[in-house]
């Protein structure tokens, strides 16, 4: 079944305590991206990746990392989260730049 | 930056009635737009698209509109049914581009 994958699905964490979310697909795809999702604000983008060692800043990079090593594989990473990124986070994918994208189930994500 | 945005936040419709959601954008660049679906606890899923050399497409019980004229686009539900109850985004992008910008969403309730 082709899926985008990440985890964990629920988090509650501290300020500073560094964490990563994972995102993995199993579609071949090119183009990855993360999202984080705010009341009344849609969905901004994060990060994204055309391919293995290729990433971009979205428009919302601040706080944030990524990596992109193997193509099915894109984690964010929080190196020291702090209370204003608890949001609800979603990992997507496609074939091309933009267009149909995959997205995983999400990852709630709370730091106190 | 420039903002997709959707008209109303919320949209309470009658089982069996047509639907219409809208949603304005302000970057007259932009040239590929799509509608996504949100599921209560889900990742959006693909709904439709056009492309800005297209008024009007249509799918399985949806139809969207472009009007780029007004800088406006529609999606229309046929017959709306209580699985359409879930929160709507538009989306666009520029050629060349490769981010997706998100309106902040309409949330459909479907009453019975």
């Amino acid at each position: 079944e082709a899926q985008v994958t990440q985890n964990p699905r629920y988090l509650i964490t501290v300020t500073g305590k560094k964490l990563t979310v994972t995102c993995s697909q199993n579609m071949n795809h090119e183009y990855m991206s993360w999202y984080r999702q705010d009341p009344g604000l849609g969905l901004r983008q994060i990060y994204y990746s055309m391919n293995v060692e290729v990433t971009d800043k979205g428009d919302v990079p601040e706080g944030y990392k990524v990596s992109r090593k193997e193509k099915r594989n894109f984690p964010l990473i929080l190196e020291s989260p702090s209370p204003n990124q608890t949001s609800l986070y979603f990992c997507a994918s496609s074939s091309g730049a933009a267009g149909e994208l995959f997205f995983g189930e999400g990852s709630r994500l709370t730091v106190l | 930056g420039e903002n997709v945005g959707l008209h109303l936040p919320t949209l309470s419709v009658q089982e069996g009635d047509n639907s219409i959601i809208n949603c304005a954008y302000s970057n007259s660049a932009s040239d590929y737009f799509i509608w996504y679906k949100q599921e209560s606890g889900k990742g959006p899923q693909f709904i439709i698209d056009i492309r800005s050399n297209m008024d009007k497409r249509q799918g399985q019980r949806v139809t969207v509109l472009l009007n780029k004229t007004v800088k406006h686009l529609s999606l229309q539900i046929a017959a709306t049914q209580p699985g359409d109850s879930a929160v709507y985004f538009c989306a666009e992008n520029m050629s060349g581009d490769y981010k997706l910008s998100f309106g902040a969403g309409t949330t459909v309730t479907v009453r019975a």
